[in-house]
């Protein structure tokens, strides 16, 4: 059964302190995203690879975001220091980015919270 | 850029019933690809349906289809004999066409709550 496997399932942090949320994309998909859900601003892209290459990362705040995929089965997102506006629950996607409009199937999600 | 428009955040339907769930969006593209994503409550993000926009035939998928109107840039959600099963959050969601830009474009989402 392919599934996009996130860890932590759920994430209570202080303020300042750093936060790394782990995806397992499906086996063979060459295409990462990660999304964040807020209820003010919704479904919202943080970043996305190909390849484990960063194609957009132009939705992340750069001062204390980072994305990365050490691995082809691994892509990490790190926020550091944390901060109460970053709770929102966080997704990761993979996709076989072969040919254009192919389904992107989700992760559970990370629902974070910064206190 | 492109954006996406739920404008009913909330509706609520019998069991069995048919609903549809509104969607408009805009672009400059000629072509491009629509997605309906549903969410229950257990998170998961779930694909109900794809309309590729050069296609003119309306997608469907059993009980799910849309009503695709591309001069208008309307692409509705039909749900019929609804179940219980169907509550959830629903989203509408646009793609580029172009290789390399595979990234979705989501409206803010509906809630669907089915009435037993």
């Amino acid at each position: 059964d392919a599934r996009v496997t996130q860890t932590p399932r759920d994430k209570v942090t202080e303020m300042g302190q750093e936060v790394t949320m782990r995806c397992q994309p499906i086996l063979g998909h060459n295409t990462v995203f990660w999304y964040r859900q807020t209820m003010m601003q919704g479904l919202e892209l943080l970043a996305y690879f190909r390849n484990r290459a960063p194609l957009d990362d132009s939705g992340m705040p750069k001062d204390r975001f980072s994305a990365e995929m050490p691995d082809a089965t691994l892509a990490t997102l790190k926020i550091q220091p944390s901060e109460p506006r970053d709770s929102a629950v966080y997704f990761c996607a993979s996709a076989l980015g072969v040919t254009p409009g192919t389904e992107a199937f989700f992760g559970q999600g990370t629902r974070l919270t910064v206190v | 850029a492109q954006t996406v428009t739920q404008s009913q955040p909330e509706m609520s339907v019998q069991e069995a019933e048919t609903v549809t769930l509104s969607c408009t969006y805009d672009t400059s593209e000629s072509n491009y690809y629509l997605f309906w994503y549903k969410q229950p409550p257990s998170r998961q993000m779930i694909l109900v349906i794809r309309q590729e926009a050069y296609k003119q035939q309306n997608a469907t998928e059993n009980r799910f289809s849309v009503n695709f109107q591309k001069a208008a840039k309307s692409f509705s959600l039909k749900i019929s004999d609804s179940q219980l099963g169907d509550t959830a959050m629903y989203f509408c969601a646009f793609m580029k066409h172009r290789g390399g830009s595979e990234k979705l474009v989501f409206g803010k989402g509906m809630k669907l709550t089915v009435n037993p």
